[in-house]
């Protein structure tokens, strides 16, 4: 079956600092990759998205890069802020439309 | 509202127990989806409804678990007999569908906890 998952639980930085978080997905089928980022007590909130033809697509300080020949993804936030701090999820549509999510990756960041 | 309405937020019930909760989710959305989060842990999915089709039930863990959505809008899922090990956080999103799935609107959740 397909699965999501994610490289590292928790990546700390410090303020200013470039973040990068990375996802591994198995099923080559997978035509559709999104980010979410999920704040504490709340639902996790929609990022970014890229497509399998795509290899990178940019965002307001967030950019996705998809390598789809070892099956990879990341997510990079640039100049990290103290409101980037949550959890963050890659999710993969595969061959049906169901979203299954990632663990996720908790993103500290400090001072 | 405008985004995905869940209730109850909150929910403590003995083990053995009934409970359902509730999605109501974004007016024209087509697509509902219902996962389970527990503490610390991913969203794991549990079952996707879109349009009139029959829902995707795949992720349901035991036949303690239901769900409905009644009139392609509000959704209700059901936990019989409940256990500890059903506390978690239940998460309900909805999303255009089709082609659009991607973005999925979530809403608070409703904490479940069992004792």
């Amino acid at each position: 079956g397909e699965s999501v998952g994610l490289h590292l639980p928790t990546l700390s930085v410090q303020e200013g600092d470039n973040s990068i978080i990375n996802c591994a997905y198995s099923n080559s089928a997978s035509d559709y990759f999104i980010w979410y980022k999920q704040e504490s007590g709340k639902g996790p909130q929609f990022i970014i998205d890229i497509r399998s033809n795509m290899d990178k697509r940019q965002g307001q300080r967030v950019t996705v890069l998809l390598n789809k020949t070892v099956k990879h993804l990341s997510l990079q936030i640039a100049a990290t802020q103290p409101g980037d701090s949550a959890v963050y999820f890659c999710a993969d549509r595969g061959d049906t439309d169901k979203l299954i999510f990632g663990t996720g990756t908790r993103l500290q960041v400090f001072p | 509202g405008a985004g995905v309405s869940q209730s109850p937020s909150n929910k403590v019930t003995e083990k053995g127990k009934d409970v359902e909760l509730r999605c109501d989710p974004i007016s024209g959305h087509t697509a509902l989806y219902w996962y389970r989060q527990s503490l610390g842990q991913g969203l794991e999915f549990l079952i996707y409804f879109q349009g009139n089709s029959a829902p995707d039930k795949s992720g349901l863990p035991s036949d303690r678990f239901s769900a409905e959505r009644t009139g392609g809008s509000v959704s209700t899922l059901t936990i019989q007999r409940t256990q500890q090990e059903d506390s978690a956080v239940y998460l309900c999103a909805s999303s255009l569908g089709g082609l659009n799935t991607g973005e999925l609107f979530f809403g608070e959740g409703s904490r479940l906890t069992v004792l």
